[in-house]
């Protein structure tokens, strides 16, 4: 068990550029989480997959960013046309279907940073 | 709604003092109350948790019990150590809430020597 995986951990981009994070979870777990964390808040819900399916996402979350699970492993957050309030730590948590009680096991986050 | 209020920190200990980080919640239904632990470059893990009303976590001397009365779980240490600096986050998730997990905006907590 290699524990939650995140791509690239930091990301420095100029605004209005595309940028797209990756996440490998933990390989039996079905269900993937992202969030968005920025200094001195918890982590914000943005969408949550179970195995390919994109069951929930936030309504704050802009038509920018788009993510995507396509075989139920890794998973891709994409934002487009960045802004500078795009600037935080992007969380990916991964879980296994264990009814309402499951633990979310994090990874590191990829910080953004957009100039 | 769902959401859940941590107090504001960030807290300053000294070693072996008593450490109490209240949480209180607003939930439909009976969720599911975390407390994740963030410590310095690494990322959130799992503290310990309570799936039930009266039901008490513990993990690494840390506990809080889940009051339905007072819809609170306030963290308690008896005696903290240094090691224990991080910063703490609450957190409810249930099937009320579409299992998403809600957090707290986390307590930043220093123990010095």
């Amino acid at each position: 068990d290699t524990g939650v995986s995140q791509n690239p951990r930091h990301k420095i981009t100029k605004r209005g550029q595309n940028v797209t994070f990756r996440c490998d979870p933990i390989s039996e777990h079905n269900r993937l989480y992202w969030y968005r964390q920025t200094l001195g808040q918890g982590p914000e819900f943005l969408t949550y997959f179970q195995n390919e399916a994109q069951l929930e996402k936030s309504r704050l979350l802009s038509d920018r960013f788009s993510a995507e699970r396509p075989k139920g492993s890794f998973s891709t957050l994409e934002i487009q046309r960045t802004e500078q309030g795009d600037s935080a730590m992007y969380l990916c948590a991964s879980s296994a279907t264990q009814g309402s009680t499951g633990e979310l096991f994090f990874g590191e986050g990829s910080r953004l940073t957009v100039l | 709604g769902n959401s859940v209020t941590q107090m504001e920190g960030p807290v300053t200990l000294s070693e072996e003092a008593f450490l109490t980080i209240n949480c209180t919640y607003t939930a439909t239904g009976y969720p599911s109350l975390f407390w994740y632990v963030q410590y310095p470059g690494e990322g959130l893990q799992l503290l310990l948790k309570a799936t039930k009303a009266d039901d008490k976590g513990s993990n690494k001397g840390f506990e809080a019990t889940y009051r339905k009365e007072t819809t609170s779980f306030h963290l308690e240490k008896g005696s903290v150590q240094v090691s224990d600096s991080a910063v703490y986050f609450c957190a409810l998730s249930g099937r009320n809430t579409g299992n998403q997990f809600y957090f707290g905006t986390g307590t930043s907590l220093t123990v010095i020597p």
